[in-house]
């Protein structure tokens, strides 16, 4: 059983870019969450995605957008890049309210 | 709003040390508490949760109680391991209808020295 699965592994972009990250679910899984990790720190929660709508809504501005594929994929896009999104994104899934499992991670660097 | 508060770290211990990693919490509702672990370039991994109060969960010898008298959460292991070295988060989720994102701690670095 494959565990949730993140693309690409490693990413470098330049500040005014934009950039797209995904998600594979583990298997079973409905609700895919996004997380933000700087370097040193807690993760801080972006989104979360149930049934492909957005069902709740960390402190990130309108640049960070997401979707979710009816096979319960999902997508984290930033636009406009900055100096301070350089940070590991990871995605993590779970079913509806149960324990969220977390993906290897996108580690993100802006210049 | 939600928050958790974890103990300064970094923190080295040597082999066969008993450890405890101090974990508190702030919630509105009855949370579920969460360990997760996270080893050098890797994602994190579920350590070991508890759902409610007086609740123990238990993984790899390590272990924490649902504390709601004193909102804590505190990760105890009698025997560390080199292997052991990592960083811990201490997280909540406070399942408020259909929300559940997890809430985290800053993190602490342990290192197990032979």
């Amino acid at each position: 059983d494959a565990g949730v699965t993140q693309s690409p592994t490693h990413l470098i972009k330049t500040r005014g870019q934009q950039v797209t990250l995904r998600c594979s679910p583990k298997s079973g899984h409905d609700t895919v969450s996004w997380y933000q990790q700087a370097l040193g720190q807690g993760p801080q929660f972006i989104f979360q995605y149930y049934e492909e709508e957005e069902r709740q809504r960390g402190n990130f501005p309108d640049r960070f957008s997401g979707h979710q594929f009816p096979n319960y994929s999902s997508e984290l896009n930033v636009n406009a890049l900055l100096l301070g999104d350089s940070a590991l994104y990871l995605c993590a899934s779970s079913r509806t309210w149960d324990t969220q499992y977390f993906g290897p991670g996108t580690r993100l660097t802006v210049l | 709003g939600d928050s958790v508060t974890q103990m300064e770290g970094p923190v080295t211990l040597s082999e066969e040390a008993f450890l405890t990693i101090n974990c508190t919490y702030t919630a509105t509702g009855y949370p579920s508490l969460f360990w997760y672990v996270q080893y050098p370039g890797e994602g994190l991994q579920l350590l070991l949760k508890a759902t409610k109060a007086d609740d123990k969960g238990s993984n790899k010898g390590f272990e924490a109680t649902y504390r709601k008298e004193t909102t804590s959460f505190h990760l105890e292991k009698g025997s560390v391991q080199v292997s052991d070295s990592a960083v811990y988060f201490c997280a909540l989720s406070d399942q408020d209808g259909a929300n559940s994102k997890l809430t985290f701690g800053k993190g602490i670095t342990l290192s197990v020295r032979p």
